[in-house]
């Protein structure tokens, strides 16, 4: 089975310390991605890596950043958290499609439920 | 830019009854694909049911079909049988046909609710 691991389920920051929130998968998939879930706005992409050192920016890149240095490993980064980041923050994978292959779905981790104060 | 409307942010539903998630989208793209996952509470994300817009099938997994009309931009959820197990958000996803990277597009989510 696909194992998307993150690093903490609850974490509690102060307002403008640097957070990281760390993402691993164990099958080898190219694309990684984190989400923000919020309620009564579903997710939203803040980015996504299709490859080591490789990064686009999503829908709400801004405040965060990310780092892939590693295939299995994207961290999501908050360089000076803020109150207005207190979210659910959920890490996915997939492997990439390839011409003539079938689609492949995004495989998702528990979440890391973020609190700002 | 792609967009997804699940019209119904809450719905309940008797053990054993049938109940039908609604999903739309707009889109200008002809070939994509579309997804319904389920979060139960507390745990994981996970995929329910896909659908490649070429197949004119509606795709079925067990107890869990779609309806889908792609005239019409629309691909509801049709849950038979409904169990306990099936309480959880349901989002309603779509992701253009683009070789190598498939970002996903969400919907809001339609939190369900099997009563006993």
């Amino acid at each position: 089975d696909v194992k998307v691991t993150q690093s903490s389920r609850y974490l509690v920051k102060r307002t403008g310390e640097k957070v990281f929130l760390e993402c691993v998968q164990d099958m080898d998939h190219e694309n990684m991605f984190w989400y923000r879930q919020d309620p009564g706005l579903g997710l939203r992409l803040i980015y996504f890596s299709y490859d080591v050192k490789m990064k686009e920016k999503g829908d709400i890149p801004e405040g965060y950043s990310v780092s892939r240095e590693k295939k299995e490993r994207f961290s999501l980064i908050l360089e000076s958290a803020s109150t207005n980041q207190t979210s659910m923050y959920l890490c996915a994978s997939s492997l990439r499609i390839h011409p003539g292959q079938g689609i492949y779905e995004q495989y998702f981790g528990p979440g890391t439920r973020l609190t700002v104060t | 830019a792609q967009t997804v409307t699940q019209s119904q942010p809450e719905m309940s539903v008797q053990e054993a009854e049938t109940v039908t998630l609604s999903c739309t989208y707009d889109t200008s793209e002809n070939n994509y694909y579309l997804f319904w996952y389920k979060q139960p509470p507390s745990r994981q994300m996970i995929l329910v049911i896909r659908q490649e817009a070429y197949k004119q099938q509606n795709a079925t997994e067990n107890r869990f079909s779609v309806n889908f009309q792609k005239a019409a931009k629309s691909f509801s959820l049709k849950i038979s049988d409904s169990q306990l197990g099936d309480t959880a958000m349901y989002f309603c996803a779509f992701m253009k046909h683009v070789w190598g990277n498939t970002p996903l597009v969400f919907g809001k989510g339609t939190r369900l609710s099997v009563i006993a």
